[in-house]
């Protein structure tokens, strides 16, 4: 099983910051098969980045995302209220899908 | 509108059966792979199952599979969960998701208690 480790656990910011989420995969993803998805409370996860750095319909480019391998970054640019959730990542590159434990994003 | 529908929780008591259902709509079902994924209040999401194509190619977490079943309906355009032996830790909100992930349900909560 792959094993993903998120970081940091909670990230407190002020509005207009920057956020920096990292993912970080125990094993090589070869086909880079890392989303990110962000969830608030009560609701489903909603998927906001597929293929380690493709944005999902409809996400604003505030959001973006990068990496390869073991590595990959989520950064929220201008931050704003709405966007305090949970945000975790998951990789399908192996057959048995993983998640990552989360990271709470505090504006 | 793709859509994702559950049913068919609710509380039951350990050592019992549920069976999950989720109504697919809006997409051609019978060409993704579905799968079910479970959060307990306040934890992690946990992957449990996807069923792909074809009627046999089903993989499952493995500390889930003696006990979680994944199955489809292509005509009715339905994904099914099997449950047994319930356990207290099982409780939680159950998800249908679309391919990797694309789409989610809103979700159904799953309560084991006595």
């Amino acid at each position: 099983e792959i094993v993903l480790t998120q970081s940091p656990g909670t990230l407190s910011l002020s509005p207009g910051e920057t956020a920096t989420l990292s993912c970080r995969a125990s094993e090589t993803l070869k086909k880079n098969y890392l989303a990110w998805y962000q969830q608030k409370p009560g609701q489903a996860p909603r998927l906001l980045v597929y293929g380690a750095s493709n944005r999902a319909t409809g996400v604003a480019d505030r959001f973006s995302a990068s990496g390869s391998g073991t590595d990959f970054t989520l950064t929220i640019t201008s931050l704003a209220p709405e966007d305090s959730a949970l945000y975790f990542c998951q990789q399908h590159d192996s057959s048995l899908f993983t998640f990552g434990p989360g990271t709470r994003v505090e504006i | 509108e793709v859509q994702l529908v559950e049913s068919g929780g609710g509380v039951v008591e350990p050592g019992g059966s549920l069976r999950l259902s989720c109504s697919a709509s809006g997409f051609n079902f019978r060409t993704f792979s579905m799968n079910w994924v479970r959060q307990a209040p306040g934890r992690a999401l946990e992957w449990i199952a996807t069923v792909g194509l074809t009627p046999n190619y089903k993989t499952y977490r493995d500390s889930l599979k003696d006990r979680f079943s994944i199955s489809r309906d292509d005509a009715r355009n339905l994904v099914f969960l099997q449950i047994n032996s319930l356990r207290e830790d099982d409780s939680g909100k159950y998800y249908c998701t679309k391919d990797f992930g694309s789409v989610w349900g809103q979700g159904i909560l799953v309560t084991v208690a006595s």
